[in-house]
């Protein structure tokens, strides 16, 4: 039972325009979630975090939206540039501090 | 601030076999976690320490992994015998700890490929 829903496997963008990646939770217990970007032979690194008492929050070029009532949220990047090229995880927590993640997103940004 | 330290970075080893992955958390990290990343997976957590102290080990094969954490710092995960499934990357991350959620940084991982 996969808590935590990243449905596209892959993305490709043009340098420049808008990266918007999607996320969908079951679990109405999570109130935490954050994205995580990994590059080949790395490991996972932080990105951007969102609670569930906001709707947004921004950090520079990385924005994530949360839609509580969907239990969807959303990772936008604006504008990408070819070193955001990555896979991207969505993940989620609630009281036991436990990450659940997606299974991952391939952002590939072209020049 | 040096990361998490994890050894050997890529192991192959034929099924049945055993193997053990080393890692050193961020120092002053007292909560240190494995995950079993599997391809085309997000990272699935098998064990969870706080301190020398197992938290949760829900998610770990009981049968055939084992873990431990020394004097509350480095840790070893243990397969005996490996399977074919055990395939995967097993990353190693590290927080400070305590109640809530605090930021996970994540090692580079072992690469393992069981024949």
């Amino acid at each position: 039972d996969q808590q935590v829903k990243q449905n596209s496997p892959s993305l490709s963008v043009q340098e420049g325009r808008i990266s918007i990646l999607n996320c969908d939770y079951t679990n109405s217990m999570f109130d935490y979630f954050l994205w995580y970007k990994k590059y080949p032979a790395e490991g996972p690194t932080f990105l951007i975090s969102i609670s569930s008492i906001k709707d947004k929050n921004e950090d520079g070029r990385f924005t994530v939206f949360l839609n509580k009532s969907a239990k969807h949220l959303s990772l936008h990047i604006v504008p990408s540039q070819p070193g955001d090229s990555a896979v991207y995880f969505c993940a989620a927590t609630g009281a036991n501090s436990k990450l659940t993640f997606g299974k991952g997103i391939t952002l590939s940004v072209r020049p | 601030e040096a990361g998490v330290a994890q050894s050997p970075r890529y192991k192959i080893i034929e099924k049945r076999q055993s193997v053990a992955f080393w890692c050193n958390p961020i120092s002053g990290h007292a909560t240190l976690y494995w995950y079993q990343q599997i391809l085309g997976q997000g990272p699935k957590l098998l064990i969870q320490f706080q301190n020398n102290g197992v938290v949760d080990d829900s998610q770990l094969p009981k049968d055939r992994f084992s873990a431990e954490r020394l004097k509350g710092v480095d840790s070893t995960l243990k397969i005996q015998p490996a399977k074919l499934e055990d395939s995967a990357v097993y990353l190693c991350a590290s927080s400070f700890g305590g109640p809530f959620y605090n930021e996970q940084f994540f090692g580079p991982g072992t690469r393992l490929t069981v024949l």
